[in-house]
This record gives C-alpha cells, structure tokens and sequence, in this order.
C-alpha cells in the first residue's frame, strides 16, 4: 500500500513570494505519478502539475515546479510569484502506473496555504 | 457538459435514512472514480469504474455503501441507513481513458451531513 505525509498543516505567504510545500510518500512501486492538486474553497479538486517517477526532470508548470527527490521519496511544491488566488488547500497524491486499467490517487491530508496582501 | 456535475450540492439525511448522490461526468470520459472527504483530510478512494464495469470497490467502507454506473455514464453512490461517521464531502471524478493515465476531473462534490 502507498502512503502520501504531509506534515505542515498549513503556511502562509507574502503576495509575490515564494513558498514551498513538503510532501513525502512511501511505495514498493518503481513506475508511479506524482501530482499536487489545488481545492478552492469551492471543493472542486484541480490539477496543479504532475511528475512521472521515470522522468529525472522537475516539472514545472508556470510559476509552479516541483522538487522530485525519488531516492528519498520527497515531492515538494514550489510556488514562485504568489498571488490571493493561490488561496487554498493543497493535496500531494500518488498514483501506481498500471498500463492495463486507470488507477486510483491516494492523497495527503493537505496544507492549507494563505496568501497575504 | 463542460465539466463533471454532481447533485445534489449539500444533502442533510437523518441517521438511519438511505441517500442517493448523483454524478455526471464529462461526456465519453471511460473512467469514474468516487473518492470519500472527511473535514480536514485528504480524499479516499471508495470505487472505481471503466465504463459501466466496476473494477475496483475496495475502498467501500462497509456493505450499507453501493455504487452503479449502469450504461458506463451517470453514476450513482448509494449510502444505506446512513450513520454519523459518514458525513463527509463525496466527490466524482472522471477521465477520458480506461488505460494508463489520463487526467482526472472532479465535480465539486456532494457534502453529506448525517443528523
């Protein structure tokens, strides 16, 4: 079974900085997805940006990239220029790679993230 | 649809009353999947479907839970004698492929509060 830990329940940030959010997980998996959801006060549950476990190249998606450590199955967020609509609950999640049929996330318990004026 | 739909928004049930949450994913999508949100946690997995088959139903947390997809497109999670411990936020998400990864796309949940 996999398990996703994130341990900071929430942070805040001056608008325009930078934050960081933590994520760990443990797997027996060696083919996976990594992915970090934003949940708006709306619930709706919104992909911020994925990482393939194969791919030795942080991803990165606009002002958002990740820091893949696969050795120490550590998966942070990196959120550069906030801005008060990044607001919002942030899920780290897991998913085994199965080429047979689709597979289920398995999320963190999440960060809620303020952004200040 | 443009995105997926699920209704109904917010649903108050009396302890011992069976429920009916609905959920529209996004048209031609073959994946479904039903996660379950406790206040302040993250989502758990309940069910999965590909079309109207139900693959995977190993998160269903006991047999007063029931899911169908019946012609591979709504799909309804049914919650009998409902009880306290599930009030929760249950959300839908669906995906475009059977295979391999596609991405997911959620609904805005139903918010279940059992009294």
């Amino acid at each position: 079974a996999q398990t996703v830990t994130q341990s900071q329940p929430e942070m805040s940030v001056q608008e325009a900085e930078t934050v960081t959010l933590s994520c760990t997980y443990d797997t027996s998996e060696n083919n996976y997805y990594l992915f970090w959801y934003k949940q708006p006060p709306s619930r709706q549950m919104i992909l911020v940006i994925r990482q393939e476990a194969y791919k030795q190249q942080n991803a990165t998606e606009n002002r958002f990239s990740v820091n893949f450590q696969k050795a120490a199955k550590s998966f942070s967020l990196k959120i550069s220029d906030s801005q008060l609509g990044d607001t919002a609950m942030y899920f780290c999640a897991f998913m085994k790679h199965d080429s047979g049929a689709n597979s289920k996330l398995t999320f963190g318990k999440g960060i809620t993230l303020s952004v200040r004026p | 649809g443009a995105g997926v739909s699920q209704s109904p928004r917010y649903k108050v049930a009396k302890r011992g009353q069976d429920v009916a949450l609905r959920c529209d994913p996004i048209s031609g999508h073959v994946s479904l999947f039903w996660y379950q949100q406790a206040l302040g946690q993250g989502p758990e997995f309940l069910t999965y479907f590909q079309n109207e088959a139900q693959l995977d139903k190993s998160g269903l947390p006991s047999d007063r839970f029931f899911a169908e997809r019946p012609e591979g497109s709504v799909s309804t999670l049914k919650i009998q004698r409902t009880q306290q411990e599930d009030s929760a936020v249950y959300l839908c998400a669906s995906s475009l492929m059977g295979q391999g990864w596609s991405e997911a796309f959620f609904g805005q949940g139903t918010r279940l509060t059992v009294v």
